[in-house]
């Protein structure tokens, strides 16, 4: 199984372009996660879905948009990129439940923003 | 806001020695912990989780142990390799949507 893919693994953009960062899973998960990893600090939510249709904000959503048509898909948008967005972004699944379940993270995708 | 911490940011040991890596949390109803292990270049790998009603769990050459009282996490590594030289992050689970919250992160250091 490949698990979690995020794709592109690089990418450099200038101040004020977008872009789409891609995440698939296909471990049948419901539940998908994206986060931001700061140089040497911990993972910080950006936006979680629940299932196809069902998105919400996490702990620093502001300059990300997400969408969920799919189970298998969870892209984030950057609209209008930022120096401040320059950060290594995981996407993460997991199964539903009433109980707590291992998120399963892929290998990230490195974005600098100049 | 309440949140995961680690209580050192790095953490040198000889290779063969046993690791001890700590994190307390502050959320007295987090019912799941979870340890990840971070390479560099990669996204973090799940290497055991806890529940609430445990006090002690065992995987391979790791253990987790869970204080409650005190709202304490640790993570033990037995005969520590050199490939256990990686980031080691805690998270606590206490939200609907199995969310996870994230410490800030140790760093193993294997001495040969």
């Amino acid at each position: 199984n490949a698990g979690v893919t995020q794709t592109p693994k690089f990418r450099i953009l200038k101040i004020g372009q977008s872009m789409t960062l891609q995440c698939t899973q296909d471990m049948n998960h419901n539940y998908m996660y994206w986060y931001r990893q700061d140089p040497g600090m911990g993972l910080k939510l950006i936006y979680y879905s629940v299932g196809a249709g069902i998105t919400d904000k996490g702990e620093v959503p502001n300059g990300y948009n997400v969408s969920r048509s799919t189970t298998e898909d969870f892209p984030l948008r950057l609209e209008l990129a930022a120096p401040s967005q320059t950060s290594v972004y995981f996407c993460a699944s997991s199964y539903s439940g009433p109980e707590g379940q291992p998120q399963h993270f892929g290998d990230g995708t490195r974005l600098s923003i100049l | 806001g309440e949140s995961v911490g680690l209580h050192l940011p790095t953490l040198s040991v000889q290779e063969g020695d046993n690791s001890i890596i700590n994190c307390a949390y502050s959320n007295s109803a987090s019912d799941y912990f979870i340890w990840y292990k971070q390479e560099s270049g990669k996204g973090p790998q799940f290497i055991i989780d806890i529940r609430s009603n445990m006090d002690k769990r065992q995987g391979q050459r790791v253990t987790v142990l869970l204080n409650k009282t005190v709202k304490h996490l640790s993570l033990q590594i037995a005969a520590t390799q050199p490939g256990d030289s990686a980031v080691y992050f805690c998270a606590e689970n206490r939200a609907a949507g199995n969310k996870l919250t994230f410490g800030g992160g140790t760093r193993v250091l294997v001495k040969p």
